[in-house]
């Protein structure tokens, strides 16, 4: 079946705009996470949804950076008033659900490369 | 804090060579641990996982051992291919119902023919 995907694969964009990220999960899966990944580093957790509800907002680095997921399914990372330092490659991941009933193993999209210029 | 370093790269290795990549951790609790694969233009795959104490994760000929008492989980594959060549990245996720995946930096493999 279809995995995680993410629109658009890359995004160049000048300091001060306003962008979004959109990723479509696997369908059936309720948990969805966003992750950033600077050059030369690891993937860093930003926010996880289960259902449409944002469960953990902790990653997030700033109130530039927001993301809803309206209907339980596509999510959209917005950033506004974008600054060199968000240039990163944004990853989404999708899993069944998470929280006491189990952990299930993170399916990761492609992910979007932001480049601020 | 919760923390994962793995060996830096690249590294670069003629095929059917022996591979290890180096990954401990630092951790409240007991994580469970992972590693996860990322070729050219494709998202993050898991290769493998370890759920607690002296349990050997392995899949496509890679294997780690989850080992406690030096908070390592090695990567290891006896014979490396070609079709091996990619990004590997070490990562944690506490245990309970936490979903948070830490992970390493990431180490780029290059298996030359």
């Amino acid at each position: 079946g279809a995995g995680v995907s993410q629109t658009p694969s890359n995004k160049v964009t000048e300091k001060g705009k306003y962008v979004e990220l959109r990723c479509d999960p696997i369908s059936g899966h309720t948990a969805l996470y966003w992750y950033r990944q600077s050059l030369g580093q690891g993937p860093e957790f930003l926010i996880y949804f289960q259902g449409t509800g944002a469960a953990d907002d902790s990653g997030l680095p700033n109130d530039r950076f927001f993301a809803v997921r309206p209907e339980g399914s596509v999510s959209t990372l917005k950033i506004q008033r974008t600054e060199r330092g968000d240039s990163a490659v944004y990853l989404c991941a999708s899993s069944l659900r998470s929280g006491a009933s189990g952990v299930y193993e993170q399916y990761f999209g492609p992910g979007t490369r932001l480049t601020v210029t | 804090g919760n923390s994962v370093t793995q060996m830096e790269g690249p590294v670069t290795l003629s095929e059917e060579a022996f591979l290890t990549i180096n990954c401990t951790y630092t951790a409240t609790g007991y994580p469970s641990l992972f590693w996860y694969v990322q070729y050219p233009g494709e998202g993050l795959q898991l290769l493998l996982k370890a759920t607690k104490a002296d349990d050997k994760g392995s899949n496509k000929g890679f294997e780690a051992t989850y080992r406690k008492e030096t908070t390592s989980f090695h990567l290891e594959k006896g014979s490396v291919q070609v079709s091996d060549s990619a990004v590997y990245f070490c990562a944690l996720r506490l245990g309970g119902s936490n979903y948070k995946l830490t992970f390493g930096k990431g180490t780029l493999l290059t298996v030359n023919p």
